[in-house]
């Protein structure tokens, strides 16, 4: 069955750091991943997704994410880490192409220090 | 309004009441979605709807009533909920649901309480 783990439970950086947050995902077919971020008591938004094609995805905010086949991974990244960063954010892959169901992972929160 | 709305943004209600949640998404999709995200677990699916026909059931208890009247609209009917049933409801909603048209994007969701 399909999945997707985030390991991270919750990040903490330091403002102006680099961020790597972890996806690992289990899908037998090249799969459809996204990045979504969520702000306390807001609904989520769209970071970036993978489709096909380039590996190193461009999203929204400066953030980056790089999927890789081998690893069964879509690493989320950014260079300089913002205070307006800190938020949930959440992995998923789709889990079948007929319904667009989605599965997400737990999430990580990311804590950003002064 | 722009994007997906969702009204109520909070609500409370007893364990013999009944309510609905709304949902309209004004980007023009064909598809509709609602997740249920609980504290501690993740987002779960509800519901799919396609050009208002429900593709999708996730084994969700019959107390949760959906209805898509068109393919703007999405509705849960809430009834005779329990405690465990607080959480925040998400709706969103893609130009379809294959590939990349099936890019979805969520609404600001519903906090329920059920006491």
């Amino acid at each position: 069955a399909q999945s997707v783990t985030q390991p991270d439970i919750h990040i903490t950086v330091s403002e102006g750091a680099s961020l790597e947050l972890r996806c690992n995902y289990s899908y037998g077919a090249t799969p459809y991943l996204f990045w979504y971020v969520q702000s306390p008591g807001q609904g989520l938004q769209l970071l970036l997704k993978y489709f096909s094609g380039d590996t190193l995805v461009q999203g929204i905010k400066g953030f980056e994410a790089e999927f890789k086949r081998s690893q069964s991974s879509f690493n989320l990244r950014k260079p300089s880490v913002h205070w307006s960063d800190a938020a949930e954010y959440f992995c998923a892959v789709v889990a079948s192409s007929n319904t667009g169901k989605l599965i997400f992972g737990q999430g990580t929160t990311l804590q950003v220090k002064p | 309004e722009t994007g997906v709305t969702q009204t109520p943004r909070h609500l409370v209600m007893g364990m013999t009441n009944k309510k609905s949640l709304k949902c309209e998404q004004h980007l023009g999709h064909n598809a509709m979605y609602w997740y249920k995200q609980s504290a501690k677990k993740p987002l779960e699916l509800m519901f799919v709807y396609s050009l208002e026909e429900r593709v999708e059931n996730n084994s969700v208890p019959s107390r949760f009533s959906p209805e898509c009247p068109n393919s703007s609209h999405l509705f849960l009917h809430l009834h005779t909920l329990q405690p465990e049933d607080s959480a925040l409801y998400l709706c969103a909603s893609s130009q379809d649901r294959q590939g990349s048209s099936g890019t979805q994007y969520f609404g600001p969701g519903t906090r329920l309480l059920v006491l």
